[in-house]
């Protein structure tokens, strides 16, 4: 069974920190994505990474696809209220691309 | 607005009870996928549809069934509820070709069973 493993589960902070969640799996993806959820919302699609070492840049957030695509890293800088909310990392396995494993999820909550 | 809608916003039924969700992927998008959102649980994969046919099978009960029509919109059937069953239910869709795993989804319908 794949799994994505998140951490932290959790994360409170104060506007203007800097902040780091991670995804990590023993296995290889063909592709991964970032959501962001806020309550009582579908998820929305932040950005998809393919290439290992991948980085992609929205704004203040950093998105890194591991050198062998096992895991993920997503920075915030400067963090606003405004990225409060559910952050989740899903996969695409090899070999079957249309279907996503989704990881644990992230609880960001961001303070003025 | 990902263009996926889903209807209704809100359903309170009871036990025992039968209801159908309802979903129209975006425009284009031949896949449909149905999760569910449990608080404790996480997001959950039920069925996956495409172009009309079952591709896909998750963690979904024999209670519930789902398919797809010819002008593409799904339908998700859950019945003998249970309490347990009270949950938010997603459709996403996705378009056909190299972007397929590219998942957009709809805002969501939250049951609530009493």
């Amino acid at each position: 069974t794949q799994l994505l493993e998140q951490s932290p589960q959790f994360l409170s902070i104060q506007e203007g920190e800097n902040l780091t969640v991670y995804c990590n799996s023993s296995s290889v993806f063909s592709s991964l994505q970032w959501y962001r959820q806020e309550p009582g919302e579908g998820p929305v699609l932040l950005v998809t990474v393919v290439t290992g070492g991948e980085v992609k840049k929205l704004k203040r957030l950093t998105f890194q696809f591991g050198d062998a695509r096992k895991d993920s890293s997503l920075h915030i800088t400067a963090a606003q209220p405004g990225d409060t909310g559910l952050y989740l990392c899903a996969g695409a396995p090899r070999g079957n691309t249309d279907k996503l494993i989704f990881g644990t999820g992230t609880r960001l909550q961001v303070f003025p | 607005d990902s263009g996926v809608t889903q209807t209704p916003k809100h359903l309170i039924t009871a036990t025992g009870q039968r209801v159908t969700l309802r979903c129209s992927p975006r425009s284009g998008d031949l896949s449909v996928y149905w999760y569910q959102q449990s608080l404790d649980q996480g997001l959950q994969f039920l069925i996956q549809y495409y172009n009309g046919e079952e591709r896909a099978k998750g963690n979904i009960l024999e209670r519930f069934s789902a398919q797809q029509f010819p002008d593409l919109h799904s339908e998700l059937n859950l019945s003998s509820l249970e309490l347990g069953d009270s949950a938010l239910y997603f459709c996403a869709s996705s378009p056909f070709g190299q972007r397929s795993y590219e998942q957009y989804f709809g805002p969501g319908t939250r049951l609530t069973v009493t």
